[in-house]
């Protein structure tokens, strides 16, 4: 069955620090696909990657970076030099795209993330 | 382009009552998907609609329903309202496929129920 774990619950760091939220997923597709969605206070989610089962290859975006390891089943999200803005709650999510999956995204539990100025 | 909408953003209802929420997905969106998120239960899927057909339902009693129209707009409903229903409701638009295709959040509406 398909899961997606997020084990920490809550992270503080302090501004500038980096900060790791880790994401582990179970599927039994071959093809599917990974997201990571940021909810802030105001409670829409807001899209982050997208990340298909055959691409591997690492992304940077600005302070953001991803890094897919399908040996480990995962795929963790960091923030290099957080910042105040950054604190909100993310999740990470699964969906199968074999014939007979679901039209359906998997959701993580969400790691709250708190930057301290 | 304009992001999705939801209306309305705000609800409170009493128990029995029904509800119905609405959803506007991007200019040429043909996915649309509908979450309920809870402190306890995190986020749950609901159903997905394409071409106004649903294609797929979350594990909700019959209460909850949904339709799509031909403009791709959705609305959901709920009847028989319980205290559990109190939640924020997502609607998220896809270009055609809710698997591959990138989900697309409006703000929500917050559904009160006293």
């Amino acid at each position: 069955a398909q899961k997606v774990t997020q084990a920490q619950t809550e992270i503080s760091v302090v501004e500038k620090e980096d900060v790791t939220l880790d994401c582990v997923y179970e599927t039994r597709d071959t093809t599917y696909y990974l997201f990571w969605y940021k909810q802030p206070p105001s409670g829409e989610l807001v899209f982050l990657i997208r990340r298909n089962s055959f691409d591997e290859q690492n992304e940077i975006s600005g302070r953001y970076s991803w890094n897919f390891q399908k040996s480990t089943s995962s795929f963790n999200f960091t923030i290099t030099a957080s910042q105040v803005v950054d604190s909100a709650v993310y999740f990470c999510a699964l969906s199968e795209g074999g014939r007979d999956s679901n039209y359906q995204l998997i959701w993580g539990a969400g790691t709250k993330l708190i930057i301290k100025p | 382009k304009a992001g999705v909408t939801q209306t309305p953003r705000y609800l409170i209802k009493t128990r029995g009552q029904q509800v119905t929420l609405s959803c506007s997905p991007i200019s040429g969106h043909r996915s649309v998907s509908w979450y309920q998120q809870t402190p306890g239960q995190g986020l749950q899927f609901l159903f997905e609609y394409f071409s106004e057909t649903q294609r797929n339902k979350g594990n909700f009693p019959g209460r909850f329903s949904g339709r799509q129209f031909s403009n791709s707009r959705s609305e959901m409903n709920v009847s028989t309202l319980e205290l559990g229903d109190s939640a924020l409701y997502l609607c998220a638009s896809s270009l055609e496929d809710g698997r591959r295709d990138t989900q697309y959040f409006g703000p929500g509406t917050r559904l009160t129920v006293l």
